[in-house]
């Protein structure tokens, strides 16, 4: 297995327009998280499935901001409506089993909104 | 609601110095720990966690942690770092039993020859 990978690396957008990011996590591995990364900051946390099951999406930062996991195996963020703010390295990580567990994380999608 | 500081933001350090990264967090909770780490244009991967048990944690390439319950704290350390281990560091936090991991802010560390 070649780990975390996401599609695309760089997405340049105008304001407005939405974006679509995959990740597609190891393949055995049922947990599936999206970070948020801002320059100068750590991850921060925006959205988790078990499985297929979103089990929590409250810090996902709007509701211009979904997620999906369709039978449990690759996962999309969608960002509506995009605004400059969203610009950010959007990360994705996988693990098997819970909070004591390792994540693997992905090299990220690094979004300019313009 | 769990939190993570991490003091500096950078330490420049010359190679074959040894260096120790700080990492205080706040928790009602108990806690699992974690150091990761990302190395330029890489995914964070990695380096050591403490679950329970010995409050000295070993990780790869020759970093430890110790875990200070009293002080809420669990400082990373290498004895002699080398050009390579230049990165950025990032101390986490998750509560045990739960799902979600909190990371800081993150210590870029840059070995200097």
């Amino acid at each position: 297995d070649t780990g975390v990978s996401q599609d695309p690396r760089h997405k340049i957008t105008k304001r407005g327009q939405n974006v679509t990011f995959r990740c597609d996590p190891i393949s055995e591995h049922n947990r599936l998280y999206w970070y948020r990364q801002t320059l100068g900051q750590g991850p921060e946390f925006l959205t988790y499935f078990q499985n297929e099951a979103q089990l929590e999406k409250s810090r996902l930062l709007s509701d211009r901001f979904s997620a999906e996991r369709p039978k449990g195996s690759f996962s999309t963020l969608e960002i509506q409506r995009t605004e400059q703010g969203d610009s950010a390295m959007y990360l994705c990580a996988s693990s098997l089993g819970g909070a004591d567990t390792e994540a693997f994380f992905g090299q990220g999608t690094r979004l300019t909104v313009v | 609601a769990q939190s993570v500081t991490q003091l500096d933001s950078q330490v420049p350090v010359f190679e074959e110095a040894p260096v120790e990264l700080r990492c205080n967090y706040s928790s009602s909770v108990s806690v699992y720990l974690f150091w990761y780490v990302q190395y330029p244009n890489q995914g964070l991967q990695l380096l050591l966690k403490y679950l329970s048990g010995s409050t000295l944690v070993k990780g790869i390439n020759g970093f430890e942690a110790e875990f200070n319950k009293s002080q809420t704290s669990f400082h990373l350390r290498k004895p002699s770092v080398h050009i390579s281990d230049t990165a950025e560091y990032f101390c986490a936090v998750s509560e045990t039993g739960g799902f979600k991991t909190i990371f800081g802010a993150g210590t870029r560390l840059f070995v200097k020859a």
